[in-house]
């Protein structure tokens, strides 16, 4: 079994601040773990993903995040807020070794809406 | 190029009604998911296909949802005598294969609201 707990469901920065989105993850399997983001109106766009290379991710727009087993923990970062990153962000799980359920085995988080102070 | 088009973007509907959505996955791509995202609520996943076979139908929520897809293009969503609590985002992606290693990409939604 799987699951992905972000733990803020809403979280606001000024522009230009550090940004950092939780998410934690259990799986029974080594996982494959995504971040999404969401703008208004438009569709999810993949930001990154970690399958089991590096465990520092780099993705779109600034962003990364890091792998962490021993705390099950992949949360995403970015140095720089800047206004445009303000949308809703989906941390996302896939156990590795298919063993069957929905979409290919992806667990999708609640979400993190991402707010940006001016 | 084109990325998943859905249609209708929105769709207000009557209790009780029938309604279709369509799903235009990228060309070529062969696997297509369909999802259900509810107010404030992570992605719900409903159906996937490969091809136009449906090897996983286990989300579907209740025989009133079905699912077909011509070939490997279009995929219609059908959720018959609709309930209120069918008011979601229905979203459709697309990717090359199966497996996580495959990047699923997102149709922009159909806003269902049934009244």
């Amino acid at each position: 079994a799987q699951s992905v707990t972000q733990l803020d469901s809403h979280v606001s920065v000024s522009e230009g601040t550090p940004v950092l989105l939780r998410c934690n993850y259990s799986s029974s399997y080594s996982p494959s773990l995504f971040w999404y983001v969401q703008h208004p109106n438009k569709g999810l766009q993949l930001l990154l993903k970690y399958t089991s290379a590096a465990t520092l991710v780099k993705g779109i727009n600034g962003f990364e995040a890091e792998f962490k087993k021993s705390e099950t923990s992949f949360h995403l970062t970015k140095p720089s807020a800047h206004m445009s990153d303000a949308a809703e962000y989906f941390c996302v799980v896939s156990d590795a070794l298919y063993s069957g359920g929905g979409a290919d085995g992806l667990t999708f988080g609640k979400g993190t809406h991402l707010i940006i102070q001016p | 190029g084109a990325g998943v088009s859905q249609s209708p973007s929105n769709k207000v509907t009557e209790k009780g009604k029938d309604v279709e959505l369509r799903c235009d996955p990228i060309s070529g791509h062969t696997a297509l998911y369909w999802y259900r995202q509810r107010l404030g609520q992570g992605l719900e996943f409903l159906i996937y296909f490969q091809g136009n076979s449906a090897p996983d139908k286990s989300g579907l929520p209740s025989d009133r949802f079905s699912a077909e897809r011509t070939g490997e293009s279009v995929s219609t969503l059908t959720i018959q005598r609709t309930q209120q609590e069918d008011s979601a985002v229905y979203l459709c992606a697309s990717s090359l294969g199966r497996g996580p290693g495959n990047e699923q990409f997102f149709g922009p939604g159909t806003r269902l609201t049934v009244l």
